[in-house]
Parts: structure tokens; C-alpha cells; sequence
């Protein structure tokens, strides 16, 4: 069984600009979450879908945005960056019907100039 | 304002040693507290989860204490290998839909162990 798959693996962004970065979780799993993770703030909660509904989301600013597809395919956004949202973002997948085992990708490294 | 607090930040153990990693949180709603495991370069890695209604919970060499009443919970790894040398995160969140916190799991700082030969 495949694993969750984020896409890019590594992107370099300047100030202002904007990225979408992408997640396919495993298969059969409705539930896409997304964290950041920095050495400075640790892993914050950004937001959770299911079946394409926003179910829950953390204190980030509006710049940072999500969306679910029919697929259970998941994109996050983040415009006019900043050079505090160098981070690694993840994406987690679970079945979603609880809080259970999150299956966590690898991760999309984004660095901002 | 963090809402599960670990530590410690970082410790050494030598190869079969037992390592210790505790964590404290204050959200009476939380009952579900799980443990992830992350090496470098990949995401966190469930290891082991704990439910409030059992005090302990053990699987293989790695053991779970749980104490509701000070709302501490407890990682600890026995006989400890290099290959355990990684971040440790536990985190805490409600079990049941319909709450404020449901489906985002509270993670704790994190603990970097380094496990030597």
C-alpha cells in the first residue's frame, strides 16, 4: 500500500510570491490534515479535510489556505510569503472517522528568500 | 501557548539503557495520547498510543505511562539501540467528534535521543 505523497519534496520561494504544495494520502483515507513543523514552534496543527469539508483549523493567518479534492487529493496555499514560513510542511492522513493513527508524508521543505 | 509540555529537550543513553521522555498537558477534553517517532528527513512515525481508561500500555520495548489525575504521560524505552536514535513527539487530542480540538492533534516540543554504542 502506498504511502502519503507530498509534492514537492524541496522548493526555494522569494518574498511575496506564493506556493501551492501538494498531498495524495493513502488510499481509502478521507481525512487530510496538514502541519507545519519548524525547530522554533515544533508541529503546528494548520488545517483538516474530509471528504472535500474544512473540518477544523488552526491560528494561522488567512494567507495560508486548503482545499480537498473528490479524490481525497489535498493542496495547501500560502500567498504573499514571508521568510517565517520556511518550515517543513506535512501532510498526515487517517481514515478520519476519529482521532486515530495519522499516517504522516515526508514532508515539502519550503525555504523563503 | 503550548498546550502539551515534554521533556526533556534532549538526552543521551547508552546502548541498553532505558530512556525516558515525560510529557504534562492541562485540557482536561484530551483522550487520546499518542507517541511519534521521526527521523531525519521523514515524517513522524506512530509508535505507540494510549487511551485513558488503562494506566499502561506496552508494546515491544517501548512503554506508555499514563496518570490522569496529574495529567502526565510517560514514554519509556527499554534496552535502548542506536537504531531508536531519533526525535521523539507525543501529543495529545479528544478521541470523539464534535469538539473544538477534534482531528488536530496538540504536539509536544519534541525530544531528540541519541543512543550510543
Amino acid at each position: 500500500k502506498a504511502g502519503v505523497t507530498q509534492t514537492p519534496r524541496y522548493l526555494i520561494k522569494t518574498r511575496g510570491q506564493q506556493v501551492t504544495l501538494s498531498c495524495s494520502p493513502i488510499s481509502g483515507h478521507r481525512s487530510v490534515s496538514w502541519y507545519q513543523q519548524t525547530p522554533g514552534q515544533g508541529l503546528q496543527f494548520l488545517f483538516e479535510y474530509f471528504s472535500e469539508t474544512q473540518r477544523n483549523k488552526g491560528n494561522f493567518p488567512g494567507r495560508f489556505s486548503g482545499r480537498q479534492f473528490s479524490n481525497s487529493r489535498s493542496e495547501m496555499n500560502v500567498s504573499t510569503l514571508e521568510l517565517g514560513d520556511s518550515a517543513l510542511y506535512l501532510c498526515a492522513s487517517s481514515l478520519g472517522e476519529s482521532t486515530g493513527e495519522l499516517f504522516f508524508g515526508e514532508g515539502s521543505r519550503l525555504t523563503v528568500l | 501557548q503550548q498546550q502539551v509540555k515534554q521533556s526533556p529537550q534532549s538526552l543521551i543513553v547508552q546502548k541498553g539503557g532505558i530512556s525516558i521522555i515525560n510529557c504534562a498537558y492541562e485540557n482536561t477534553a484530551f483522550d487520546y495520547f499518542p507517541w511519534y517517532q521521526q527521523f531525519p528527513g521523514k515524517g513522524p512515525a506512530l509508535l505507540i498510543a494510549i487511551r485513558p481508561d488503562v494506566s499502561e500500555k506496552k508494546e515491544g520495548r517501548f512503554t506508555i505511562s499514563f496518570n490522569k489525575s496529574a495529567k502526565q504521560f510517560s514514554l519509556h524505552i527499554m534496552d535502548s539501540q542506536p537504531g531508536d536514535s531519533a526525535t521523539y513527539f507525543c501529543a495529545a487530542s479528544p478521541l470523539e467528534l464534535l469538539t473544538d480540538s477534534w482531528g488536530k492533534l496538540q504536539f509536544g516540543a519534541g525530544t531528540q535521543v541519541v543512543v550510543t554504542p
